[in-house]
């Protein structure tokens, strides 16, 4: 079965709002972390990650929160915007799996303008 | 920063023939290709690892035979879909490690749309 998941497949966001996107995990043994945006008919393009060691790490506009007591991981992005619109996948990788990136359901994320 | 350059983006072929997909690192050499394929709304369904210099793995479950990977340099995997059949209609995506924006991210190809009709 999968190793990442996510809670929730759509959100829709107020334009300007925060958005928060969450995934959990089952394998304490991932290293890092990922987070990917896919827009229509396009491969995944990188967004941030973190390290299995880390509980938090920012990046432009969006903040990757990991909790590794309740095997959650959260992306946040600020004052979201129309072109936010897009799948969010959640991924982990592990030096035992080879580094092999293991994929979430993903989240469709739809911004109300 | 770094591209992966995936080609076609569309294809569509008839049952029976064969497609071949290229996947092409720009600026960077990559000794490990990931190839990818995903259903209509679903997550990357990870197929197989081309290595540069030796055979790929597939993942349990992917036949070799339907989908024959070639990893020719250090700049080009290719993914060939052998004797197309409709189920095989999906998309396609490529990705290179150690090559993204952050440390530990991937980059991915645009990804390729296969119909066989």
């Amino acid at each position: 079965g999968e190793s990442v998941g996510l809670h929730l497949p759509t959100l829709s966001v107020q334009e300007g709002d925060n958005s928060i996107i969450n995934c959990a995990y089952s394998n304490s043994a991932s290293d890092y972390f990922i987070w990917y945006k896919q827009e229509s008919g396009k491969g995944p393009q990188f967004i941030i990650d973190i390290r299995s060691n880390m509980d938090k790490r920012q990046g432009q506009r969006v903040t990757v929160l990991l909790n590794k007591t309740v095997k959650h991981l959260s992306l946040q992005i600020a004052a979201t915007q129309p072109g936010d619109s897009a799948v969010y996948f959640c991924a982990e990788k592990r030096y035992s799996n080879d580094y092999k990136l293991s994929f979430g359901a993903g989240t469709t994320v739809t911004v109300r303008a | 920063g770094a591209v992966v350059s995936q080609h076609p983006s569309r294809v569509i072929c008839k049952s029976g023939t064969s497609v071949k997909i290229e996947c092409r690192s720009l600026d960077f050499q990559a000794t490990t290709m990931f190839w990818y394929r995903q259903f209509p709304k679903k997550s990357l369904m990870l197929m197989a690892t081309s290595n540069e210099g030796s055979k790929a793995t597939y993942e349990q479950g992917v036949e070799k035979d339907k989908f024959l990977i070639n990893h020719a340099s250090l700049t080009l995997s290719t993914l060939t879909v052998t004797s197309a059949h409709p189920e095989d209609s999906s998309f396609y995506i490529c990705s290179a490690p150690g090559q993204a924006p952050g440390a530990y991210g991937y980059t991915f190809g645009s990804g390729t749309r296969l119909t066989v009709v």
